[in-house]
């Protein structure tokens, strides 16, 4: 198994720019989520959805776009990049819900993207 | 506001010593908490998973308690190796779903030879 995979592990764009990170997953996990982390702060959720077809915001969605049309995947689109925007972003996925390897599963992070706008 | 406090922000020990980190949380309702140890330019993996009704659970040389009443959890390093340099992250969660998680700032160990 793979695990979490995140492409690109670099990016530099214009302020203005668009673009999409991707993330994929190999383990039939039903929750996927995005995360910035900048310097000296935590971690810090962009997006979140709990299976195909189902997204919802979390804490720092301005400027970002989610979809998740399988299991498997779960891009993050950048609309018109930001200095702001410059971070780490990294994607995570997980079981949900009760039983055996559900209730407690911890998350399972990328490796991360490391993006710089100017 | 669900906070995650951790201490101290960074700290520095020698090769085979033990260290000791600190969680605290206002989440509720609480679910469980969890420890991840990140390494520098890696994603944070999993150490531990603690639920409501336990008080350590260890994981090699890697001991967590929580103490639900005071809501606090520490992480116990025991004999420190080199490859202990990395970030640790408390992660605590109101229920199930991992989507309801706050998380900490971290607490940066460097362990030196």
């Amino acid at each position: 198994n793979a695990g979490v995979t995140q492409t690109p592990k670099f990016q530099v764009l214009k302020t203005g720019q668009s673009m999409t990170l991707q993330c994929a997953q190999d383990m039939n996990h039903e929750y996927m989520s995005w995360y910035r982390q900048d310097p000296g702060m935590g971690l810090r959720l962009i997006h979140y959805s709990v299976g195909a077809g189902i997204t919802d915001q979390g804490e720092v969605p301005n400027g970002y776009n989610v979809s998740r049309s399988t299991t498997e995947d779960f891009p993050l689109r950048l609309l018109s990049a930001a200095p702001s925007q410059t971070s780490v972003y990294f994607c995570a996925s997980s079981f949900v819900g009760t039983g055996a390897g559900g209730e407690y599963s911890p998350l399972h992070f990328g490796n991360g993207t490391r993006l710089t706008v100017t | 506001k669900n906070q995650v406090e951790q201490s101290p922000q960074s700290l520095i020990i020698l090769e085979g010593k033990n260290c000791t980190l600190q969680c605290n949380y206002t989440v509720s309702p609480f679910s469980n908490l969890r420890w991840y140890k990140q390494d520098t330019g890696r994603g944070p993996v999993s150490l531990t998973i603690m639920t409501f009704s336990e008080n350590t659970k260890s994981n090699g040389r890697y001991t967590a308690t929580l103490d639900a009443d005071t809501k606090q959890s520490s992480l116990h390093i025991t004999a420190s190796q080199l490859s202990d340099s990395a970030s640790y992250i408390c992660v605590v969660s109101v229920n199930t779903n991992a989507g309801k998680s706050t998380f900490g700032d971290g607490t940066t160990l460097t362990v030196k030879p």
